[in-house]
């Protein structure tokens, strides 16, 4: 299909793992976020790309969450260590430009044990 | 910091009820403000969007109004049906900035 995305949709790992999630984003889209949603929350920003480049990762909780995007397409959100409170979903979303209109993955549900 | 309160569900109403779901904000300078909704098992998508005070966004039969003077974008419609049955996320985007800043969004069940 022609939408954002993500895999994988479900993920379980345990406590100390390592987790990558991916995010295929509309082509063409120069702009890709990362927002994380937790339990009866809204979703949180985490990181925007801007090309290659993260113009902003303000959102990054600590050191333990890093994201990438080498070709300026497809991106990686690396979790390190996992811990139980890193359980939530995890969205991307893609837009033309930074002033355009988000569209949405469906997300990866991330469950550490 | 910018933040968004709106109203938490669940709601559950009937099948051509009046919808209304509040929504006030808090941010520096003049944020753009939007409505999304997820659908069940689907992505979150824009429901509708204004940009500066007293625009009206529209769509799908739902209406927001950007009031500057008591900072609020409540979503209304007149007659809901089944398929709005959804979780509908008040945002705003302050001017500057890429980041959306989204309320805790609210759960809608419309029976028939």
């Amino acid at each position: 299909g022609a939408g954002v995305s993500q895999t994988p949709s479900n993920k379980v790992t345990e406590k100390g793992k390592y987790v990558e999630l991916r995010c295929d984003p509309i082509s063409g889209h120069t702009a890709l976020y990362w927002y994380r949603q937790s339990l009866g929350q809204g979703p949180e920003f985490l990181i925007y790309f801007q090309g290659t480049g993260a113009a902003d990762d303000s959102g990054l909780p600590n050191d333990r969450f890093f994201a990438v995007r080498p070709e300026g397409s497809v991106s990686t959100l690396k979790i390190q260590r996992t811990e139980r409170g890193d359980s939530a979903v995890y969205l991307c979303a893609s837009s033309v430009d930074p002033t355009g209109e988000l569209f949405f993955g469906e997300g990866s549900r991330l469950t550490v044990l | 910091g910018d933040s968004v309160t709106q109203m938490e569900g669940p709601v559950t109403l009937s099948e051509e009820a009046f919808l209304t779901i509040n929504c006030t904000y808090t941010a520096t300078g003049y944020p753009s403000l939007f409505w999304y909704v997820q659908y069940p098992g689907e992505g979150l998508q824009l429901l509708l969007k204004a940009t500066k005070a007293d625009d009206k966004g529209s769509n799908k039969g739902f209406e927001a109004t950007y009031r500057k003077e008591t900072t609020s974008f409540h979503l209304e419609k007149g007659s809901v049906q089944v398929s709005d049955s959804a979780v509908y996320f008040c945002a705003l985007r302050a001017g500057g900035s890429e980041k959306l800043v989204f309320g805790k969004g609210m759960k809608l069940t419309v029976n028939p």
